[in-house]
């Protein structure tokens, strides 16, 4: 599975959106991109994934750019809830091994 | 209950004991998942049951390590003689299907500290 980047922390203000970057550039055709979160004390929690069309639910929405080399998670009116470690994870269709790597901290301001 | 349990939710071993950690996953999961996690770190997987099988275990860091789900649903990982570096956060996830990716539905880990 591809290696993923994403920066260590970022800060959002309580009610705008959040919008968390992740690098993939190695990621292959059949492979794809899985967000999770992790609030303080609790296991992951999976948020979203895609693999090339750009994706929506109650939680977040997904932005994958057209050559797939990058992607962007949207929370969009972040809440002090919302504050937890965000791990980008691109997953070979089929696999189930998560690879979770440092993932970004976000936090949010009042 | 509605989601995965674990038990204890910490543990605090002396350096030689053996331990044991439960995972109770949703019921009707065909798929069990643990993983580590150690201090300021993201989870690492350990092993993964299909039903009772053990089909994958090379994440076990060394043959201290076991783990068994020996009815397809409770799964319990046992460490024995215990170390400081197996001082961790233990997660266990559970997932609907085998072969398809699922969503992975984790509980809120058991904290062992190794004194």
């Amino acid at each position: 599975d591809a290696k993923t980047t994403q920066p260590t922390s970022m800060d959002c203000a309580e009610g705008r959106a959040a919008n968390l970057p992740c690098n993939h550039s190695t990621i292959s055709g059949n492979e794809y991109v899985y967000w999770y979160r992790q609030i303080h004390s609790q296991g992951p929690q999976y948020i979203i994934h895609g693999l090339k069309n750009n994706e929506t639910n109650e939680m977040a929405s997904l932005i994958i750019t057209e050559d797939r080399k990058s992607s962007t998670l949207i929370l969009p009116h972040a809440t002090l809830r919302d504050t937890a470690v965000y791990y980008c994870i691109s997953l070979r269709a089929g696999s189930y091994q998560l690879t979770f790597g440092k993932g970004t901290k976000l936090s949010v301001i009042p | 209950g509605a989601g995965v349990s674990q038990s204890p939710r910490y543990k605090v071993a002396k350096r030689g004991q053996d331990v044991a950690l439960r995972c109770d996953p949703i019921s009707g999961h065909v798929s069990l998942f643990w993983y580590q996690q150690a201090l300021g770190q993201g989870p690492e997987f350990l092993t993964y049951f299909q039903n009772e099988a053990q089909l994958d275990k090379s994440g076990l860091p060394s043959d201290r390590f076991f783990a068994e789900r020996p009815e397809g649903s409770v799964s319990t990982l046992k460490i024995q003689r215990t170390q400081q570096e197996d001082s961790a956060v233990y997660l266990c996830a559970s997932s609907l299907m085998a072969d398809l990716y699922n969503e992975q539905f984790f509980g809120p880990g058991t904290r062992l500290t190794v004194l």
